[in-house]
This record gives structure tokens, C-alpha cells and sequence, in this order.
């Protein structure tokens, strides 16, 4: 059962320019979370934003949850080569389960 | 050095073998997970367990089976009946329910 949806699948950019992730979900969470995962690797945490927040920061990272259209945007401003992964969203089903979307797979050229 | 720890770093099974994944932690975590990755996709959960000697199915649990003995270690057993096993698998865990994950470097298991 799949509950996240991220959006593009795929992004190339520049180093330098900021990269927009999207992702949506089905039904109500207690929160979402992004995760990163650099190629044949685990996934590290980047962020975890709660159902009664509008926006978090982090570093580079900022995050916003829109729950009336159940969706989530990662922003990643001044993008690295660094930042190359694949970019998970993983919301909570309420049943203490995570469920995680498809992934953006994120080229940054230098 | 706190941190989950999977090994092997890959695992290689011929036709109808059980083979067993180690995941430990250190974290002192009550929650463990396993879940199995294809290429180009996303996380898909085989099991969970919320407490020392309890456990769930989560979503794709036929073939593969899980023991929980001590609140460190969650290992998990590819058996021949999951006649399609080849994938990269990593275990997670997380001091309770829904709450940041924390991932071990994962095993690719491949089929001989």
C-alpha cells in the first residue's frame, strides 16, 4: 500500500540552483518525513515535519506540509553536488507503520 | 559509536537455501523494522517489531520470517519459499512508533 507519491521521479540541475521535491499522500498522518539515500546506501533522515506544522527548517532544507491538499514540499536551496541522491517522503499510516513514496532521484551537476 | 549495523554487506543464495540477515543496534530502540528494496523503488515493509519477543507482518511478509529475542537484534530469514529474493534489504529503528527511523548501510542479497 502506497501512501506517498513523490514528485518529479526524476531532476537535473546546477550546482547552485535550488531543487523542489514534491510529494503527496492519501490519507491523514501524523506526520511526514524526508529521507535521503545516496546510491546503494541506507537512508539518513533529513527531516521530520508534524501534522500541526506549516514549515521547518534545516540548514539548506526547508519543508512545508499543506494538509488540507495532503501534500509536502523539500526544498533544497544553493544545491551541491554533494546533495546527488534519491530523496524519499515517508508519511506515518497512524498505525506506527512509515510508508514511503517511490523517490525523486536528484542530479546536481557541478 | 552509537548506529544499526546489517551484515552481510552481501549475501549470495542457491536454489531453495534459507539465509539469514543480521540487523543490530545500540541505540537502545524498542521498534525494529526490515524492509525490502527493488531497484528504482521505493521502501517496502516485510516486518516490524515494536517490543523484545513481539512482532508484525507488514506489507510483503510471505517467504521471509523474523525473531526477536533481545531489544539489539532483529534478524530476518530469506526463505526458499520467496522464490523472487534478489534485492537490497535494510533493516531501521526508532525509539517508538511513526518516530524518525535510523537506517543500517543495508545487504544485497543475490540469487546464485
Amino acid at each position: 500500500s502506497q501512501q506517498g507519491e513523490e514528485d518529479p521521479q526524476a531532476l537535473s540541475i546546477q550546482e547552485g540552483e535550488n531543487a523542489t521535491m514534491n510529494c503527496s499522500y492519501k490519507t491523514s498522518i501524523n506526520n511526514l518525513q524526508w529521507y535521503r539515500q545516496n546510491s546503494g546506501r541506507g537512508l539518513v533522515h533529513l527531516i521530520l515535519i508534524r501534522s500541526n506544522e506549516r514549515e521547518k527548517h534545516s540548514g539548506r532544507l526547508r519543508v512545508t506540509l499543506d494538509t488540507s491538499k495532503k501534500s509536502s514540499s523539500l526544498l533544497i536551496t544553493a544545491s551541491r553536488a554533494a546533495d546527488t541522491a534519491s530523496y524519499f517522503c515517508a508519511t506515518d499510516n497512524q498505525g506506527g507503520k512509515l510508508i514511503f513514496g517511490q523517490g525523486t532521484e536528484l542530479s546536481v551537476k557541478p | 559509536d552509537g548506529g544499526i549495523t546489517q551484515s552481510p554487506k552481501y549475501l549470495f543464495r542457491k536454489e531453495g537455501q534459507n539465509v539469514t540477515l543480521s540487523c543490530e543496534q545500540n541505540l537502545n530502540h524498542d521498534a525494529m523494522y526490515w524492509y525490502r528494496q527493488d531497484p528504482g523503488q521505493g521502501l517496502r515493509l516485510i516486518y516490524y517489531s515494536q517490543i523484545v519477543n513481539d512482532f508484525q507482518k507488514g506489507d510483503i511478509a510471505e517467504g521471509y520470517s523474523v525473531s526477536r529475542e533481545k531489544k539489539e537484534s532483529f534478524p530476518l530469514t530469506v526463505t526458499s519459499a520467496q522464490k523472487n529474493p534478489t534485492a537490497f534489504y535494510l533493516c531501521a529503528s526508532s525509539i517508538a512508533d511513526s518516530e524518525t527511523q535510523y537506517f543500517g548501510p543495508g545487504t544485497r542479497l543475490l540469487v546464485l
